[in-house]
């Protein structure tokens, strides 16, 4: 059964990156598309970006001159890495295995960061 | 970039009682749509993805259908750990996004 669990700050400063982890158990993190998908407190869903092993990325055109993302197979993990982050940025991040390039499952549990001083 | 409407926002209803749910989107997504399920607290469940193919350990309840720009989730008979939010979700070849949800809470 595959299991993702996020890691990292919950807490980042204005205008400081946002860097969070996504370890996946029971499965080869070479393999899939992996996803990165946000929610602010209250609010939807919104897509963050997708990456695979070989390099191949594709963000959120809204955020993508501030996302980077990639995968390291050694650990088995991904990453996010969002900068010059602003309150807007606030939000629960979750990441997810981004199935056929088509639907996400499975979706880990969610790690809150919070942009503030 | 196509967007995704749900509808109603709201639905109230009862135990045992038959949800309906709709999806539109602003232009045809064939039929690349998924629906989740997230309860408070929680992370979104997949229900259903290719407009209608259920889920790995989804209940017979959870029925999806549609095609192109219209798509339906239905919930036969609401069991007490149905109310929760739903989102739609379209891949095309644009980025991939989601509706605004329709929270399905106990009359």
């Amino acid at each position: 059964q595959v299991q993702l669990q996020e890691s990292g700050p919950g807490l980042v400063k204005p205008s400081e990156t946002l860097s969070l982890t996504c370890t996946v158990s029971g499965d080869s993190v070479g393999s899939y598309y992996w996803s990165w998908i946000r929610q602010p407190p209250g609010k939807g869903l919104e897509w963050v970006g997708y990456v695979y092993n070989s390099g191949t990325t594709y963000y959120n055109p809204a955020l993508k001159s501030r996302l980077t993302m990639s995968v390291d197979t050694s650990r088995n993990q991904f990453s996010l890495n969002l900068k010059s982050v602003t309150a807007a940025d606030t939000a629960v991040y979750y990441c997810a295995r981004y199935q056929m390039l088509d639907w996400f499952d499975p979706w880990g549990q969610g790690t809150l960061v919070t942009v503030s001083s | 970039e196509i967007v995704l409407t749900q509808s109603p926002a709201t639905l109230s209803l009862s135990p045992g009682e038959r949800a309906t749910l709709s999806c539109r989107a602003s232009q045809s997504v064939s039929r690349y749509l998924a629906w989740y399920q997230q309860k408070p607290g929680q992370a979104p469940r997949l229900l259903i993805y290719d407009a209608s193919n259920r889920a790995t350990g989804i209940p017979a309840r959870f029925s999806g259908s549609g095609s192109g720009t219209d798509f339906t989730l239905t919930i036969s008979s609401l069991e007490p750990e149905d109310f929760a939010v739903y989102y739609c979700q379209q891949r095309s070849n644009g980025p991939p996004g989601f509706g605004p949800g329709t929270r399905v809470d106990l009359k």
